[in-house]
């Protein structure tokens, strides 16, 4: 049974950085073809991919967000680690964290909604 | 604006066959990636309801469908049932840019 599970801070002030971590179980991060992503939806909007790491640590990123984002992997923890920079307000939103198999995200954690605000 | 384009709104009595939308372009539908329909109940995480343009995960009903032509998709929903009231998502690739993915801007299903 594959699970995820979304960590991180519900507030952070702007300009901070924010650092998400996303914990799963049953699957392997080494294994081929596996990915896990970030996507986040702005209350009441719609869905925005932010990024994704393959088995073999090739990462993709956002196109309007690379230069804020950074995606790590610990196969150790069975964990993804997402970090942003420079959050602004218009950051405020659930984040999702999902697998992958080099399709649809067929599995998605329960997200975890950030609050950017002084 | 998202790069796919869903109708903000659909509606239809129980019983009934409703449709969403989902346009794209040359650089996604056109280009040949499939489409993946999500279905997000208030207050919960998106779930996938169709993947690779037809295909029902284990679970679905088959009251849901998928169909993808050119550069449209659509999610059909028959036998409509009041606890089908959610939000909609199309997605698929776009290799566009250095490539993404991407979402529609979702469609609120309401039940009447």
């Amino acid at each position: 049974q594959i699970t995820l599970k979304e960590s991180g801070p519900t507030l952070v002030k702007p300009t901070q950085t924010l650092t998400l971590t996303c914990t799963f179980s049953g699957f392997s991060l080494t294994t081929g073809g596996v990915g896990v992503g970030w996507i986040r939806q702005p209350p009441g909007k719609a869905l925005e991919w932010l990024a994704l790491i393959y088995w073999d640590d090739d990462k993709r990123y956002s196109p309007s967000l690379k230069t804020r984002l950074t995606i790590t992997k610990d196969t150790s923890k069975n964990q993804v680690v997402l970090t942003m920079t420079n959050l602004d307000p218009v950051d405020t939103a659930t984040y999702y964290c999902a697998y992958t198999f080099g399709g649809p995200f067929d599995y998605w954690g329960q997200g975890t909604l950030v609050t950017v605000s002084s | 604006q998202s790069v796919l384009t869903q109708p903000p709104s659909v509606s239809g009595a129980p019983g009934q066959r409703v449709t969403v939308s989902c346009t794209g372009s040359s650089s996604n539908f056109g280009a040949g990636y499939d489409v993946h329909w999500y279905q997000q109940l208030p207050g919960t995480a998106p779930k996938l309801l169709i993947y690779d343009n037809n295909n029902r995960p284990s679970g679905v009903p088959d009251r849901f469908s998928g169909s993808k032509s050119g550069t449209s998709a659509s999610l059909a929903i028959t036998g409509l049932q009041a606890e089908d009231e959610a939000d909609y998502y199309c997605q698929s690739y776009d290799s566009g840019l250095s490539g993404s993915w991407v979402f529609g801007g979702g469609t609120k299903l309401t039940v009447l």
